[in-house]
C-alpha cells in the first residue's frame, strides 16, 4: 500500500513554455503532498506544501507565480512550471502524506520527473 | 534551524561487510522522527528506517539498524552483510513540525559502492 504516481517521468519543453506535472496516491487520501526539486548529485530541497483544498505553501526562495501547485481533490496534486527556462531544468519529486497510508506520519515518494528545458 | 549533516560523500564497502554511515543533526525539540532513505538509480526514494525520538531503543529492520544517540544529536546507519543490491545514495532526513506545518530536512547524502 501507500503508492504514490507521478506523470510524466520525462518531459522536454521548449523554452517559454509551461509544463504540468501530476502526482496520485493510488491507495490512501493525501491529505498533504508535497513538492521537492533535486538537482544532479545534490540532495532533495523542498518547494512547497500543498493541503487538500487549501493554497500551497512556498519555502523562502520558490517563486510561486512560477511553480503553480494545485492540490484539487485527496489523490491529485499538480505542479505546472510556467513560462519554463533551461535553468529550471531539473528531477522534480512529490510525496504525499494522509489518511489509509501505512503511516500517519510518514512521507511516501513517488518515482519523480525529469524535467528538461531546451 | 534544524539542520542535517552527511560528513561523508561517498563510501564503500565489499559484498558481505558491514558500513556505517553517519549523520548528525540539531534541533531544539525533544519529540521528533529521524529517517534514512535509499536512492538508488531510479531515482525513487526508499524508505530504509524510521527512528522516533522518544525510543530509546534503536530500530532494525533486517540487515539496516540505527544507532540513535539523542545526546549527541547522531543517528548512524548499520547495514550488515552487503549486498550490491545496497548501492545507493543514502539520505538522513529530520522530520520538522513547526506552526502546523512539517517538513523533511535531508541532508547532502552518502553515496554507497558496494565491490564484488
Amino acid at each position: 500500500g501507500a503508492v504514490v504516481s507521478q506523470h510524466p517521468s520525462w518531459v522536454i519543453c521548449k523554452s517559454g513554455t509551461s509544463v504540468k506535472i501530476e502526482c496520485r496516491s493510488l491507495d490512501f487520501q493525501a491529505t498533504t503532498m508535497f513538492w521537492y526539486r533535486q538537482f544532479p548529485k545534490q540532495s532533495l530541497m523542498l518547494m512547497a506544501t500543498s493541503n487538500e483544498g487549501s493554497k500551497a505553501t512556498y519555502e523562502q526562495g520558490v517563486e510561486k507565480d512560477k511553480f503553480l501547485i494545485n492540490h484539487a481533490s485527496l489523490t491529485l496534486s499538480t505542479l505546472t512550471v510556467t513560462s519554463a527556462h533551461p535553468e529550471d531544468s531539473s528531477f522534480y519529486i512529490c510525496s504525499a502524506r494522509g489518511v489509509g497510508a501505512g503511516s500517519s506520519y510518514e512521507q511516501y515518494f513517488g518515482p519523480g520527473t525529469r524535467l528538461t528545458v531546451t | 534551524a534544524q539542520t542535517v549533516t552527511q560528513s561523508q560523500p561517498e563510501m564503500s564497502v565489499q559484498e558481505a561487510e558491514t558500513v556505517t554511515l553517519s549523520c548528525t543533526y540539531d534541533t531544539s525539540e525533544s519529540d521528533y522522527y529521524l529517517f534514512w532513505y535509499k536512492q538508488p538509480p531510479s531515482r525513487q526514494m526508499i524508505l530504509v528506517i524510521r527512528q522516533e525520538a522518544y525510543k530509546q531503543q534503536n530500530a532494525t529492520e533486517n540487515r539496516f539498524s540505527v544507532n540513535f544517540q539523542k545526546a549527541a544529536k547522531s543517528f548512524s546507519l548499520k547495514i550488515s552483510d552487503s549486498q550490491l543490491g545496497d548501492a545507493a545514495m543514502y539520505f538522513c532526513a529530520y522530520r520538522r513540525v513547526q506552526g502546523g506545518s512539517e517538513k523533511l530536512v535531508f541532508g547532502k547524502g552518502t553515496k554507497l559502492t558496494v565491490n564484488p
